[in-house]
């Protein structure tokens, strides 16, 4: 399984757009990248997938380059309510798959 | 329903007695996952469950661990003999088919687990 290396945390103003850089050398062929949130006392909840170039939805953008290597979770004007840990894991979309979770990274919003 | 339910959301128990902490995945959904998370720690991978498949137990971290999936759907973790480092929240998920998916996993709220 590809591991991942994300910042630890990361601070942040209401109204500016926060970039969460993921790497994750080993990727494989067939691996997705995936970006989870976790609010205190909640389970992680999924952001966005994405294979390769540029994903978006209501929520955020996913920016991956031609390597796969690494990956940019982006947040358009952030809220005090994205203060949380954001999680990015890789796996294949085959059978078989289970997720391994790293540390995420803190985002600390402020007003 | 319309996501995964866990139960119950908290639990204290004394050391040394057994705990069954239960799962109800999301309609359909062949694939469930239990992770457990300790206080202020990222999600630990405890075993895996797919279909009719054997279950992947690899994660468990003692023999003391053991879950099981009745009727491919829901699931119970039980814990033996509990001792305090098994505090944590323990987390479900259940995905569509073994993979990610397109809408990946979706994540119970988690059962507090306090031994004291």
């Amino acid at each position: 399984l590809a591991k991942t290396t994300q910042p630890i945390s990361m601070d942040s103003y209401e109204g500016q757009e926060v970039n969460i850089t993921c790497s994750h050398n080993n990727i494989a062929t067939n691996d997705y990248i995936t970006w989870y949130q976790q609010f205190p006392s909640q389970g992680p909840r999924f952001i966005i997938q994405g294979y390769k170039t540029k994903v978006t939805n209501e929520v955020a953008s996913l920016f991956i380059p031609a390597d796969r290597k690494s990956s940019t979770l982006s947040l358009p004007r952030v809220s005090l309510s994205d203060t949380a840990v954001y999680y990015c894991l890789v796996g294949s979309g085959a059978g078989g798959n289970k997720l391994v979770f790293g540390a995420g990274t803190i985002l600390r919003v402020k007003s | 329903g319309a996501g995964v339910s866990q139960s119950p959301s908290n639990k204290v128990t004394e050391k040394g007695k057994d705990v069954e902490l239960r799962c109800d995945p999301i309609s359909g959904h062949t694939a469930l996952y239990w992770y457990r998370q300790s206080l202020g720690q990222g999600l630990e991978f405890l075993i895996y469950f797919q279909g009719n498949s054997a279950p992947d137990k690899s994660g468990l971290p003692s023999d003391r661990f053991s879950a099981e999936r009745t009727g491919g759907s829901v699931s119970t973790l039980t814990i033996q003999r509990t001792q305090q480092e098994d505090s944590a929240v323990y987390l479900c998920a259940s995905s569509f088919g073994g993979g990610q998916g397109y809408y990946g996993y979706t994540f119970g709220s988690g059962t507090r687990l306090t031994v004291v």
